[in-house]
């Protein structure tokens, strides 16, 4: 049974680019969110995806965004890439019906 | 006040000994709490859920849950070298896959 699975590992941007950023959940799970991790700290939520539609959304600006499709994978979409972007962008599967979440292996992305 | 506080460590302890690490939460409406360790580099893996006053153990993992006094914490006995790690405490204030608050983790060092 495969984790939750991430694409790509390793990720090298300028800034003002758009990168996205992929998720394929644990078999079962069909909940997705996103959390952003900076050297240094706790990860912090960015959104969560269920039933295709984003359900919550943490404190990060519109130029985060996201999708979920049919088959309860995700995207994360982030545009006009800062410096202060640089960080460790993790994925988490759950079920609707638990709060338990597991984290795929994370893409580190570095905007230089 | 931050949400989710813990001790950034590092907290040293030798192999052998029990490795007592603390969180305490602000959210009185906080519902599930969570354990995390995370290896340099790595993503962050659950080894323990809690939902109710009292203690939960699993193998050397003892967490620890009261929410009069609104503090999680997590015991490990028999400390090894492999637990050398951050660990992170997650809090859920929604039980059905809501967002994951969490502190900044400690950082733990078992000297050999």
């Amino acid at each position: 049974d495969a984790g939750v699975t991430q694409s790509p590992t390793h990720l090298i941007k300028t800034r003002g680019q758009q990168v996205t950023l992929r998720c394929s959940p644990k078999s079962g799970h069909d909940t997705v969110s996103w959390y952003q991790q900076a050297l240094g700290q706790g990860p912090q939520f960015i959104f969560q995806y269920y039933e295709e539609e984003e359900r919550q959304r943490g404190n990060f600006p519109d130029r985060f965004s996201g999708h979920q499709f049919p088959n309860y994978s995700s995207e994360l979409n982030v545009n006009a890439l800062l410096l202060g972007d640089s960080a460790l962008y993790l994925c988490a599967s759950s079920r609707s019906s638990s709060p338990e979440a597991f984290f795929g292996q994370g893409t580190r992305l570095t905007v230089v | 006040q931050k949400e989710v506080e813990q001790n950034s460590g590092p907290l040293s302890v030798p192999e052998g000994a029990i490795a007592s690490l603390n969180c305490t939460y602000s959210d009185r409406g906080s519902q599930s709490f969570f354990w995390y360790r995370q290896y340099s580099g790595k993503s962050p893996e659950l080894i323990m859920s809690i939902y109710s006053n009292g203690d939960k153990e699993d193998g050397r993992f003892t967490a620890q849950l009261n929410k009069a006094s609104q503090y999680v914490s997590l015991l490990i006995r028999d400390s090894q070298p492999s637990d050398s790690a951050t660990y992170l405490c997650a809090v859920n204030t929604i039980n059905q896959g809501g967002k994951l608050i969490f502190g900044q983790g400690t950082e733990l060092s078992v000297k050999p």
